[in-house]
């Protein structure tokens, strides 16, 4: 089904290279957000806007960046900063940010 | 600080048992608290809100501010309530999950 898009599903990454995970939603949402999910840990905030041209760091946004250029796409880059960044990723967006949220199927990053 | 603690990463019961995932969460002030679900090769989804007092697939959950906990229930659970249940909580804009805990219903 359609609203949240994810892609790609699956991602493999080099030791030292930057990746950049897709979301892209067709809710007309304000509000997305980026959650790592590991074993055992449940979902960790990295990043949320609120708002176009406008983000804020969550509980574990170092070695990660993000962009919010357009209302529909909040792309999500992995850096090489980030040191342990095999996990599950999900997006996911809100009408506002006290909203429950819709997520998407999840990217699994995976290191070559 | 751990906002929201689900204490069982695994719950099995049989259908038609009643069925009671826990949630604990740490916050000064009145909370908001949701429960989502994940079934198999499905995304995470709302499964219900506190604020909106109703009962989702016969799934109720109330907050109790004494205990600080939002335990969601069934009195009868069915096989495809099999899922991964997520209890979290809005502060400050942002939410927080739990660890979340495995339902296994048997037939």
């Amino acid at each position: 089904d359609g609203g949240i898009t994810q892609s790609p599903k699956y991602l493999f990454r080099k030791e030292g290279q930057n990746v950049t995970l897709s979301c892209e939603q067709n809710l007309n949402h304000d509000a997305m957000y980026w959650y790592r999910q590991d074993p055992g840990q449940g979902l960790r905030l990295i990043y949320y806007s609120q708002i176009v041209n406008d983000f804020q760091k969550g509980d574990i946004a170092e070695g990660y960046s993000v962009s919010r250029e357009k209302k529909e796409s909040f792309p999500l880059t992995v850096t090489s900063a980030q040191k342990n960044p095999t996990a599950f990723y999900l997006c996911a967006s809100s009408t506002a940010s006290h909203q429950p949220q819709h997520f998407g199927d999840g990217t699994r990053l995976s290191i070559l | 600080a751990q906002r929201v603690t689900q204490p069982e990463k695994l719950l099995s019961v049989f259908k038609g048992a009643p069925v009671e995932l826990k949630c604990n969460y740490s916050y000064s002030g009145s909370p908001e608290l949701f429960w989502y679900v994940q079934y198999s090769r499905q995304r995470l989804q709302l499964l219900l809100r506190h604020i909106s007092r109703e009962s989702i697939k016969g799934f109720t959950a109330d907050l109790n501010k004494g205990e600080t906990s939002f335990h969601l229930k069934k009195p009868f659970a069915q096989e495809e309530d099999s899922a991964m249940y997520y209890c979290a909580l809005i502060d400050f804009n942002k939410f927080y999950f739990g660890s979340g805990t495995k339902l296994n219903v048997k037939p």
